[in-house]
């Protein structure tokens, strides 16, 4: 399976900076997702990215504030804009690959 | 709608004690379904998945889980705990549309 390198590992920022989180895969993959895990919840989906077009962003969550990037086939960042405490989550990225999911070792985010 | 309910929080084991976690899945086709494990402050692990065939799934660290299509369930289960297997445990459904359902995650916690 695919091996992701995520980073960073962890921030913590500032109210109304914006931080871009990186994720690396080992190998081409078509489709990477991006998850938030807020404090004591399970993962939601961010948005889906694919190479060459928009992502597709799932309710509640809009590109202004979580813009993405996927410039080929084994990269994509996430960023989130704006901050605010609220913001405060792990976030993490996912390739599929033959309905295997991997998992990036996540962002852990504080906003102060 | 599609869901996945993880109906205990919070568990507690002796440590070489027998291990059930309890999933359930709402999902009108037959489901992809994962076990992940989350370690504190790190990412997300796959323990087993399942797509078709043999119901019983054998995973790594001597974790199984069952699928039982008349009860919707996908229940992880280890016959002897270890106290290294203390993290949250997340059962998942994804469906054929590439679509990724986590449920709440349930918390162990090993006692000696």
């Amino acid at each position: 399976s695919a091996v992701i390198s995520q980073k960073p590992s962890r921030d913590i920022c500032q109210r109304g900076t914006s931080l871009t989180i990186q994720c690396q895969v080992d190998s081409q993959v078509t489709m990477m997702f991006w998850y938030r895990q807020q404090p004591g919840q399970s993962l939601t989906l961010i948005a889906t990215a694919n190479q060459g077009s928009e992502a597709t962003y799932e309710s509640g969550f809009v590109i202004d504030k979580f813009p993405i990037s996927r410039p080929n086939l084994t990269f994509s960042t996430l960023t989130v804009s704006n901050m605010s405490p609220e913001d405060s989550s792990i976030y993490l990225c996912s390739v599929e690959q033959g309905h295997g999911y991997t998992f990036g070792s996540g962002t852990r985010l504080t906003v102060v | 709608a599609q869901s996945v309910t993880q109906p205990d929080i919070h568990i507690t084991v002796s440590e070489g004690a027998s291990l059930e976690l309890r999933c359930n899945y709402s999902y009108g086709a037959t489901p992809y379904l994962f076990w992940y494990v989350q370690s504190p402050g790190q990412g997300l692990q796959l323990l087993l998945k399942y797509f078709s065939g043999d119901t019983l799934v054998q995973g790594i660290k001597g974790f199984e889980a069952e699928f039982k299509r008349s009860q919707s369930s996908f229940n992880l289960r280890k016959p002897s705990v270890h106290w290294s297997d203390a993290a949250e445990y997340f059962c998942a459904v994804a469906t054929t549309g590439n679509q990724f359902y986590f449920g709440t995650g349930t918390s162990l916690t090993v006692i000696p």
